[in-house]
């Protein structure tokens, strides 16, 4: 079975400081690895995505994120933050499987940007 | 491109009532999914459709009947409303098949979800 924990479920931050979004996963299957931001009252936009090589990813709105596997985790930074950045951000992983794939979020954690 | 539309936004109902929130792409993907998001509870998966003419079971799904129209459509159903059902709906869709040949191109487009009320 497949699990997914954000282990902070809201991180305060000033503007222009750094941040990083802590996600730790669980799978007994090889592992494909996304982060989603969801801004107030919208949908989730994929941030960036982990199918395979590079263990740093970038993404856009100037993420990036490392995938460790030695320590099962996908965290999600930002040198950078603007007030913009304020949103809920969602680390996720995909299930392969024959009969469809599936996602599997994290609790979510969201980020206060201020000024 | 409208990407992954839904409809109604908002929807207040008395426990008991019935109601279908329907979504729609414009993408031409083949797979749609139906996700409900809860406080601290990320998103789970209610059910999905890998394929037109196939659905699924997700992690969530008592209480919830889906159709998977046609292609572009994939509408979720709730026979008889609980107050446990208050939640936000959201509808996603995939360019990915069945099967796990490749991954690249399983990013889900997520629509702007339907904030439900049931009292």
């Amino acid at each position: 079975a497949q699990s997914v924990t954000q282990l902070d479920s809201q991180v305060p931050v000033f503007e222009e400081a750094p941040v990083e979004l802590r996600c730790n996963y669980s799978s007994s299957v090889s592992v494909y690895l996304f982060w989603y931001v969801q801004y107030p009252n919208q949908g989730l936009q994929l941030l960036l995505k982990y199918l395979s090589g590079s263990t740093l990813v970038k993404g856009i709105n100037g993420f990036e994120a490392e995938f460790n596997k030695s320590q099962t985790s996908f965290h999600l930074r930002k040198p950078s933050v603007h007030i913009s950045d304020t949103a809920e951000y969602f680390c996720a992983v995909l299930l392969i499987k024959a009969a469809g794939n599936k996602l599997t979020f994290g609790g979510g954690t969201r980020v206060l940007v201020k000024p | 491109n409208a990407g992954v539309t839904q409809t109604p936004k908002f929807q207040v109902l008395k426990t008991g009532q019935s109601m279908t929130l329907q979504c729609a792409q414009d993408m031409n993907h083949n797979s749609m999914y139906w996700y409900r998001q809860d406080p601290g509870m990320g998103l789970r998966l209610i059910y999905y459709s890998a394929s037109e003419g196939t659905t699924d079971k997700g992690e969530v799904p008592n209480g919830y009947n889906v159709s998977r129209l046609n292609k572009r459509e994939f509408s979720l159903r709730l026979e008889s409303a609980a107050p446990s059902q208050t939640s936000v709906y959201f509808c996603a869709s995939s360019d990915k098949l069945a099967g796990g040949l490749s991954v690249s191109t399983d990013t889900q487009y997520f629509g702007p979800g339907t904030r439900l009320t049931v009292l």
